[in-house]
């Protein structure tokens, strides 16, 4: 069964320190992945995404992430860290192609001055 | 172009009550998701239709969830009759078929009292 774990719910960084958000599944067959962030009394809005071809990709805002199947990971991060990135960020993996979301618990980012 | 809209944004009922909640998607996306988190876990899948046919409704909690789409457009998710853990955060999706990214609405919270 596919299954994402983000570690760590709370990560905090100061304003301009490197963002790191950990993700790791579990897949049967080629995952589709995705990052996917909340902000206060919002939706979820896509940051980025994999499905096939190169592995690391680019979203939106600054952040990019890399697939690597050997590690079953797929990190978000971003060089510089903005006070505008505090939100909540979701891993999600769907197999088979486009399908439905099997999400991770989320990890919240707080950025400080 | 108008994004996925949901209502109500809050609803409050009590334990017994019934409660339905709609979902308007993008037009022209055929696939309609209905997610849910549940307060401190990961969002889960509940059901997915193709215009008005349920494709996947493995999710469903269980028989008091009962959700349509009319003529393949809007979607509703009602719950009868309420109980205490159904309180959460309803997500819907909806994705054009070509695709496949799911764009989401802002959510409708449920809390049953």
């Amino acid at each position: 069964a596919q299954s994402v774990t983000q570690l760590g719910s709370h990560v905090s960084v100061s304003e301009g320190a490197l963002v790191l958000l950990r993700c790791n599944y579990s897949s049967s067959v080629p995952p589709y992945l995705f990052w996917y962030v909340q902000y206060p009394n919002q939706g979820l809005q896509l940051l980025l995404k994999y499905t096939t071809g190169a592995t690391l990709v680019k979203g939106i805002n600054g952040f990019e992430a890399e697939f690597k199947k050997s590690e079953t990971s797929f990190h978000l991060t971003k060089p510089s860290a903005h006070m505008s990135d505090a939100a909540e960020y979701f891993c999600a993996v769907s197999e088979g192609g486009y399908n439905k979301l099997i999400f991770g618990a989320g990890t919240r980012l707080a950025v400080h001055p | 172009e108008a994004g996925v809209t949901q209502f109500p944004s809050h609803s409050v009922i009590e334990k017994g009550q019934t409660v339905t909640l709609r979902c308007d998607p993008i037009s022209g996306h055929d696939n309609l998701y209905w997610y849910r988190r549940v307060m401190g876990k990961e969002i889960k899948f509940l059901l997915h239709f193709v215009k008005e046919s349920k494709q996947d409704e493995s999710g469903m909690p269980n028989n008091r969830f009962l959700a349509e789409r009319t003529g393949g457009t809007y979607s509703t998710l009602k719950v009868q009759p309420a109980e205490l853990e159904d309180s959460g955060v309803y997500f819907c999706a909806s994705s054009h078929t070509k695709s496949g990214e799911q764009y989401f609405g802002p959510g409708t919270r449920l809390t049953v009292t």
